[in-house]
């Protein structure tokens, strides 16, 4: 039963360009949450997606940054025209549930913007 | 929105001593869970405990819900205990987003 699947580990893009992240949730999970961290800091909740709706973007940057979880495949997160601040961790969580279950989380994507 | 706070920020341990980690919250939870971050990045499930007490090994955590606080207890500290450890809550009866704490960075000397 494979967990959390995030691709790429790890992603180098210069300034101005485009960065998608993927996620594929736990089997039988239509949950999913994206989460930044930077460095020596904690999770940052960014947003909350079922499968084909957005819950709660409040966390979200309201320019640049997108995400969806289509009926089929993963969940995207996409950043576009990367600045040097959107360099961190990002962390995908899904759960089975909404609100009272546990959160299963992926190994992350560590972004580096040049 | 629902406020998250951990103490301490960091903790410094010899190996075989025990700690306590306090997770307080400022409404009233459906969802609390606690988890390690380990010094790779990954983040590790300990508890899935909105109230009551659990135990796994050497670890165990309790909440006391009425209260708004949780608990996380390491016994017989080893050096893989090491790393950051993030309690994190959702509101009750509000959206079902989960929010983190800042964290306790647990650094177990050998």
């Amino acid at each position: 039963n494979a967990g959390v699947m995030q691709n790429p580990r790890h992603l180098v893009r210069r300034r101005g360009q485009e960065a998608r992240l993927r996620c594929s949730p736990m089997k039988g999970h239509s949950h999913v949450y994206w989460y930044r961290q930077l460095p020596e800091e904690g999770l940052k909740f960014m947003v909350y997606l079922q499968k084909e709706n957005i819950i709660d973007e409040s966390g979200m940057p309201k320019e640049r940054f997108s995400a969806e979880f289509p009926k089929e495949g993963p969940s995207i997160l996409r950043i576009q025209q990367v600045v040097r601040g959107d360099s961190a961790a990002y962390f995908c969580a899904s759960s089975p549930l909404p609100g009272n279950s546990p959160l299963h989380f992926g190994n992350g994507t560590r972004l580096t913007v040049t | 929105g629902i406020q998250v706070e951990q103490s301490p920020p960091d903790l410094i341990l010899q190996e075989g001593a025990n700690s306590t980690l306090r997770c307080n919250f400022s409404d009233s939870v459906n969802n609390l869970q606690w988890f390690h971050q380990n010094p790779w990045g990954q983040l590790i499930n300990l508890f899935y405990i909105p109230s009551g007490t659990k135990q796994n090994g050497r670890l165990s955590a309790t909440t006391v819900a009425t209260e708004r606080y949780s608990l996380l207890y390491i016994s017989s500290s080893q050096t893989t205990d090491s790393g950051v450890y993030f309690c994190a809550v959702g509101a009750e009866n509000r959206d079902d987003k989960i929010i983190f704490g800042k964290g306790t960075r647990l650094h177990i000397l050998p």
